[in-house]
């Protein structure tokens, strides 16, 4: 199974200012002969599903704001979000869809500092 | 629009049969380029995910390992639904459980839409 490993647990930010999270897998997930990536972002609220923010490691989701982007390939990740608002205080989880058991973070919890 | 209406019940007996339904509107479960997968959610496991059933001229199922001895995913093509029964069930298997639809046919196993998660609590 590929293990997904995010950093950090949880982080505190201000208002505007830029979030960063990490995942890192325990395998690549670089599909070379579709030359892509597959790793997707989530965004869970309290006593809601997940919400898919981005897949293909970079590709934002219809509707989801452009202060959301991913980045990264092969295992090594990042969300940010750069100018956190009221809104975006949630749990954030990755998760690799290149080989079953499809796997996720254990999440990051990003509150308002 | 597709949407995923999860039912069932919230309280199971432990060494009993946990059983969720999961309705589809918007799509078919036969769709020829969906699966529909069963994820759980605890706060000891995190999100896991547990199996699929999808249909390519014929049904196939897939299961994560640890639970692969006690679950079952069936469709449901009169109704349009799938379901999920987990077997011998303990506390263990206490999570709030999701239905989900992946894009697997073109390799896009994210998850979306889910449905709107169903807490089952295990007692002893």
């Amino acid at each position: 199974d590929i293990v997904m490993t995010q950093s950090p647990d949880s982080l505190a930010v201000s208002l505007g200012e830029r979030a960063t999270i990490n995942c890192k897998s325990s395998q690549s997930v670089f599909h070379t002969s579709k030359n892509k990536n597959y790793l997707a972002w989530y965004q869970q609220k309290s006593g809601q599903p997940p919400r898919l923010l981005i897949y293909w490691s970079s590709t934002r989701e219809s509707g989801v704001p452009d202060r959301f982007s991913g980045s990264g390939s092969g295992t090594d990740f990042t969300l940010t979000i750069s100018s956190l608002q009221a809104e975006d205080v949630a749990l954030y989880y990755c998760q690799q869809y290149y080989s079953i058991p499809w796997t996720f973070g254990q999440g990051t919890k990003v509150e308002i500092k | 629009q597709v949407q995923l209406q999860q039912s069932g019940p919230g309280l199971v007996t432990a060494s009993q049969t946990l059983s969720l339904t999961c309705a589809i509107s918007g799509d078919s479960v036969s769709s020829n380029s969906a699966a529909w997968n069963w994820i759980r959610q605890s706060p000891s496991r995190g999100l896991e995910w547990l199996g699929r059933t999808y249909y390519r001229s014929k049904w196939y199922n897939d299961y994560e390992v640890s639970v692969k001895s006690r679950i079952t995913i069936n469709p449901d093509t009169s109704k349009n639904q799938f379901s999920l029964q987990l077997n011998s069930v303990t506390p263990e298997d206490t999570a709030v459980y999701y239905c989900a639809k992946t894009q697997s046919a073109t390799g896009e196993n994210w998850f979306g839409p889910w449905g709107q998660g169903t807490l089952v609590t295990v007692s002893s």
